[in-house]
């Protein structure tokens, strides 16, 4: 039972451009929701999050977008730098009272220059 | 300023061999998270832990797999009589207060399992 999805495993963008990954959640206890980024052979390291009850976060070049309906948010970048390159967790809290977190799969995105 | 520490950060074990993994949070974090991340998956959650507490192994298998965090010294995943299928990445994250709805976690940098 895959409760957030990330459908796309890969993402090719030009540098400059803007590069939007996906996520879909199916549990509506879900109350906040995180972006992660992750370099090969590290950790995730956390990128920006957003409350159920916001509907837009942005934080420099990464603005995160919360549609409650639709059960649906993306992770917008602009402009997007070949250092963006990586692997993006979407990951989502509060369906319990203990803080873990349910990622999704990943998309890998690539930045060419 | 040392952030999550995890080592081994690349272990080899035979089928049947223990496999024990340690986990430093960071320091004043009192709350260890264990995930594990399978070949092509994303992170899965496995067992979250305060000193001396198991509160939540919702994710931990039933059998083999355990884990601890005691008053002094790191949180250990143990899992015993490894087989094949536990080849995988496995990631602590520590958070220094249970916040709701979301504690921030702090990743380190996993341990890579490989059973041979």
């Amino acid at each position: 039972d895959q409760q957030v999805k990330q459908n796309s495993p890969s993402l090719s963008v030009q540098e400059g451009r803007i590069s939007i990954l996906n996520c879909d959640y199916t549990n509506s206890m879900f109350d906040y929701f995180l972006w992660y980024k992750k370099y090969p052979a590290e950790g995730p390291t956390f990128l920006i999050s957003i409350s159920s009850i916001k509907d837009k976060n942005e934080d420099g070049r990464f603005t995160v977008f919360l549609n409650k309906s639709a059960k649906h948010l993306s992770l917008h970048i602009v402009p997007s730098q070949p250092g963006d390159s990586a692997v993006y967790f979407c990951a989502a809290s509060g369906s319990s009272n203990t803080g873990k977190l349910i990622f999704g799969q990943g998309t890998t995105l690539q930045v060419k220059p | 300023n040392a952030g999550v520490m995890q080592n081994p950060r690349h272990l080899v074990r035979r089928r049947g061999q223990e496999a024990r993994l340690r986990c430093s949070p960071m320091k004043g974090h009192s709350h260890v998270y264990w995930y594990r991340q399978l070949p092509e998956e994303g992170l899965k959650f496995m067992v979250y832990l305060q000193k001396e507490n198991i509160i939540d192994e919702s994710g931990m298998p039933k059998e083999r797999f355990s884990a601890e965090f005691p008053k002094e010294g790191p949180s250990i995943l143990r899992i015993q009589q490894v087989v094949r299928g536990d080849s995988a990445a496995y990631f602590c994250a520590s958070s220094p207060r249970m916040a709701e709805p979301y504690n921030e976690q702090f990743f380190g940098p996993g341990t890579r399992l490989t059973v041979l």
